[in-house]
């Protein structure tokens, strides 16, 4: 069965450090998306992607975030500084192929630390 | 904006029976998804069941079976003849599936559920 896969499993950074996660979503979907949890809360949307650029993203998605589809597979999140309170867990998922079809598959999570 | 509610942080259950977790929203779209994700300690996200707002019958899928109440903005999971492997974190999730809709998921706090053998 297909699936999201994401790289790494796991991330530890220090403050100020740029950190890219990485994330493969299922080949014919069309719709890529990341959110974050925070340990012990609830799971939030950061961003929606189609078509190679940003369809919606939350007010947590600033100007030190920034996704990118660099080739055919991959979708990266980019965190340009990172900051103590963006240690979490870090989902991507995507949704299609045609429309959007409202089931979003997740990927395993990258856990960031940022110390 | 839409939210989503879990008012109950923890549920237990014993093995083999029933137990029931609730969700309420608040919407002021028409067309709309639900859907409930289960967290196990690995902290994946895996896809439970999905309700379609227009379908008035509830959505089952094997032990999992919701009650969806859209009046009352309701959406609870019921899990029958519970297993060990049911343990996790279940989050309650909406989706517009509007126009102007590109796919964000709201989710609710959580649930923690444990299951006793």
């Amino acid at each position: 069965e297909p699936e999201v896969t994401q790289t790494p499993s796991h991330q530890v950074t220090q403050m100020g450090q740029e950190v890219i996660l990485r994330c493969v979503p299922i080949s014919n979907h069309l719709y890529f998306y990341w959110y974050r949890q925070i340990l012990g809360q609830k799971v939030e949307f950061l961003v929606s992607f189609y078509n190679n650029e940003i369809s919606e993203k939350s007010e947590i998605f600033d100007d030190q975030f920034s996704v990118e589809r660099p080739d055919g597979s991959n979708f990266t999140l980019k965190i340009r500084s990172t900051k103590l309170e963006d240690s979490a867990m870090y989902f991507c998922a995507s949704s299609g192929p045609v429309g959007v079809s409202y089931e979003q598959y997740f990927g395993p999570g990258t856990r960031l630390t940022v110390t | 904006a839409q939210t989503v509610t879990q008012s109950q942080p923890e549920m237990s259950v014993q093995e083999a029976e029933t137990v029931t977790l609730s969700c309420t929203y608040d919407t002021s779209e028409s067309d709309y998804y639900l859907f409930w994700y289960k967290q196990p300690p690995s902290r994946q996200m895996i896809l439970v069941i999905r309700q379609e707002a227009y379908k008035q019958q509830n959505a089952t899928e094997n032990r999992f079976s919701v009650n969806f109440q859209k009046a009352a903005k309701s959406f609870s999971l019921k899990i029958s003849d519970s297993q060990l492997g049911d343990a996790a974190m279940y989050f309650c999730a909406y989706l517009n599936a509007g126009g102007t809709s590109y796919g964000k998921l709201t989710f609710g706090q959580g649930t923690i559920l444990t299951v006793h053998p």
